[in-house]
């Protein structure tokens, strides 16, 4: 089953704590994507890769951080630096990196505030 | 210039109903515009997309109509059902050599399909 799988569904991070969200994808995709929805604003880019060991900010990289190591995988920290990170993130994939426009996208996580 | 507006947030429609969801954009270096359906609680999925050549394009009871002058583009659902009650939303990807994959979404559209 070819796909992208994000966890956990639901992640509760305590004041002054990172929390890592995994993402995974066997869809042999170079490009993968993190992106974060709040209520009304549609979804915002965090980060980026286009491919393994380099990544690229999006619009609002701030607070998190990422790695790429391997093609499948592409982790995101929320750093303690995030004041607000109480949202829905999504992970999704697209490849190659120019040739395919789709992108396809994870169930999500669900990030809250204890 | 890499805004892409969505309306209207929030639409209902009797079943049968033709919702159209609208969208502009201001950077005529985007290429490819797709539309994603978002139910509760899941990712985004890829509806349909178009490209700027093509005025319309269908699939199913999907359409994008595409007007490249006036910079907009929009989704129709026909005879619309209970089912299509979700969040839609458009999208626009920038091509030639600033092509790095990433999309630039609208805000969203809830639509809810009354029985």
């Amino acid at each position: 089953d070819g796909g992208i799988t994000q966890s956990p569904k639901y992640l509760f991070r305590k004041e002054g704590q990172n929390v890592t969200l995994s993402c995974e994808q066997n869809l042999n995709h170079d490009a993968m994507y993190w992106y974060r929805q709040d209520p009304g604003q549609g979804l915002r880019l965090i980060y980026y890769s286009q491919i393994v060991n380099d990544f690229q900010k999006g619009d609002i990289a701030e607070g998190y951080s990422v790695s790429r190591e391997k093609k499948e995988s592409f982790p995101l920290t929320v750093t303690s630096a995030q004041k607000n990170p109480t949202a829905f993130y999504l992970c999704a994939s697209s490849g190659p990196s120019r040739g395919n426009y789709e992108q396809y996208f994870g169930a999500g996580t669900r990030l809250s505030v204890l | 210039q890499q805004q892409v507006k969505q309306s209207p947030q929030s639409l209902i429609v009797q079943k049968g109903g033709i919702p159209i969801i609208n969208c502009a954009y201001e950077n005529t270096a985007f290429d490819y515009f797709p539309w994603y359906q978002q139910f509760p609680g899941k990712g985004p999925a890829l509806l349909i997309a178009i490209r700027p050549d093509v005025s319309e394009k269908k699939e199913g009871r999907f359409t994008i109509s595409f007007n490249k002058s006036a910079k907009q583009f929009s989704l129709h659902i026909m005879d619309s059902q209970p089912g299509d009650s979700a969040t839609y939303f458009c999208a626009a990807r920038f091509g030639g050599s600033s092509n790095t994959g990433k999309l630039i979404f609208g805000q969203g559209t809830t639509l809810q399909v009354k029985p």
